[in-house]
């Protein structure tokens, strides 16, 4: 069975400094992993995936996330938040072993400061 | 116009009474799916189509019924509201191999 754990359910950072949100995964096969944006009010937005290629994935507006395999993890960062950053944030997971259906981490709130 | 549609947007109801939440979208995908998103616990699956035939059921269907239309249409009701049915529904679609799931706006539902 697949699972996700975001170890974080809430971050709080000031505007300009780095933005560290970290999810450790469980799958019985080689992953999928995700990382999804919401902000207030709307729907799920793709920031970035990550399947079986470069184990360093950048995605949209200076996100990247490292897929770890060894710790079975995949933590999202940015070097410098925005106050447009702060919206929650859901790792995921999928794999062959579930259908390539979707599990969802709890998710994790980010709260930048000015 | 956006490629994956929800309607209403919020709705107000009370126990016992029939529900449905449309969802429409515009990307040509075969696959949809309904979720609900309770805090601290991300987003569950309900009910999942593969195509107009296909139908299955997700983490947490009980209570909750689909109807898959047409291609680009799945409806999710709730034949008699309770309470902790409160929650935000989404919906998603993805196409062919692509493992990417597009999600609607939401709706957000409260059962008094």
């Amino acid at each position: 069975a697949q699972s996700v754990t975001q170890l974080d359910s809430h971050v709080s950072v000031s505007e300009g400094t780095p933005v560290l949100l970290r999810c450790n995964y469980s799958s019985s096969y080689s992953p999928s992993l995700f990382w999804y944006v919401q902000h207030p009010n709307k729907g799920l937005q793709l920031l970035l995936k990550y399947t079986s290629a470069a184990t360093l994935v950048k995605g949209i507006n200076g996100f990247e996330a490292e897929f770890k395999k060894s710790e079975t993890s995949f933590h999202l960062t940015k070097p410098s938040a925005h106050m447009s950053d702060a919206a929650e944030y859901f790792c995921v997971v999928s794999d062959l072993g579930a259908g390539n259906m979707l599990t969802f981490g709890g998710g994790t709130r980010l709260m930048v400061k000015p | 116009d956006a490629d994956v549609t929800q309607t209403p947007r919020n709705r107000i109801t009370k126990t016992g009474k029939r529900i449905m939440l449309e969802c429409s979208q515009t990307k040509g995908h075969d696959r949809m799916y309904w979720y609900r998103q309770d805090p601290g616990l991300g987003l569950r699956l309900i009910y999942y189509s593969f195509d107009v035939k296909d139908i299955n059921k997700g983490e947490i269907s009980d209570g909750y019924s689909v109807s898959r239309q047409a291609q680009a249409k799945f409806s999710l009701s709730l034949e008699s509201a309770i309470p902790n049915q409160t929650a935000l529904y989404f919906c998603a679609t993805s196409g062919g191999l692509a493992y990417e799931q597009f999600f609607g706006p939401g709706t957000r539902l409260t059962v008094l």
